[in-house]
């Protein structure tokens, strides 16, 4: 069984450009959410997808988007990036909707310069 | 409001002594309460979750309604315990349930 697995390990990008960040659910999983966690914060809901659909979101703009494919892995874009948008983006991986048990990748460390 | 807390940032204990990490939480209706850990170099991992009412590696909590409190408890500390304790609440997004507040974490140290 592999884990949820996520893409670049890390990554440094300028203000107002824009990044792809990406999540491969483990295996069986339909529904994947998205953290932000900022240095000596927790984890921050940005939203959750279910069967390729956003089925809740947290308190981040628009700028933050994402998509699931039918294979259940997921993309976090975020566009017109922000020094503020420097953080730990944890992707996480459950069975299904609800309380599920959530399993999370090791994330991706992005620095917006 | 949804919230999570965990008053202490750093507890320090020495091995065989009692551990306790508190959680204390806000919310409306009947909550799930989960603690995550994140050992050195590793993933954020689950501990426990309350509905489960388990003991893993020697851990325990309990939920107090009335208290709104999570805290987690571990009679005799080991070394290996040594990590980052995120206590976390399944929270309500959009009529959506199932994401997790998390609260700011406790960096526990077991010094020998």
């Amino acid at each position: 069984e592999t884990g949820v697995t996520q893409s670049p390990t890390h990554l440094i990008k300028t203000r107002g450009q824009q990044v792809t960040l990406r999540c491969s659910s483990q295996s069986g999983h339909n529904t994947v959410s998205w953290y932000q966690q900022a240095l000596g914060q927790g984890p921050q809901f940005i939203f959750q997808y279910y069967r390729e659909e956003e089925n809740g979101r947290g308190n981040f703009p628009p700028r933050f988007s994402g998509l699931q494919f039918p294979n259940y892995s997921s993309e976090l874009n975020v566009n017109a990036l922000e020094l503020d948008d420097s953080a730990l983006y944890l992707c996480a991986s459950s069975l299904s909707l609800g309380t599920d048990t959530q399993y999370f990748g090791p994330g991706t460390r992005l620095t917006v310069l | 409001a949804q919230r999570v807390t965990q008053p202490e940032k750093l507890l320090s204990v020495f091995k065989g002594a009692p551990v306790e990490l508190k959680c204390n939480y806000s919310y409306s209706g009947s909550p799930e309460l989960f603690w995550y850990v994140q050992y050195s170099r590793q993933r954020l991992q689950l501990l426990l979750r309350h509905i489960s009412r388990e003991s893993i590696k020697g851990f325990t909590a309990d939920l107090n309604k009335g208290e709104t409190s999570f805290h987690l408890k571990k009679p005799f500390a080991q070394e290996e315990d040594s990590a980052m304790y995120y206590c976390a609440l399944s929270g309500r997004y959009g009529g959506s349930q199932g994401n997790l507040i998390f609260g700011k974490g406790t960096k526990l140290s077991v010094k020998p």
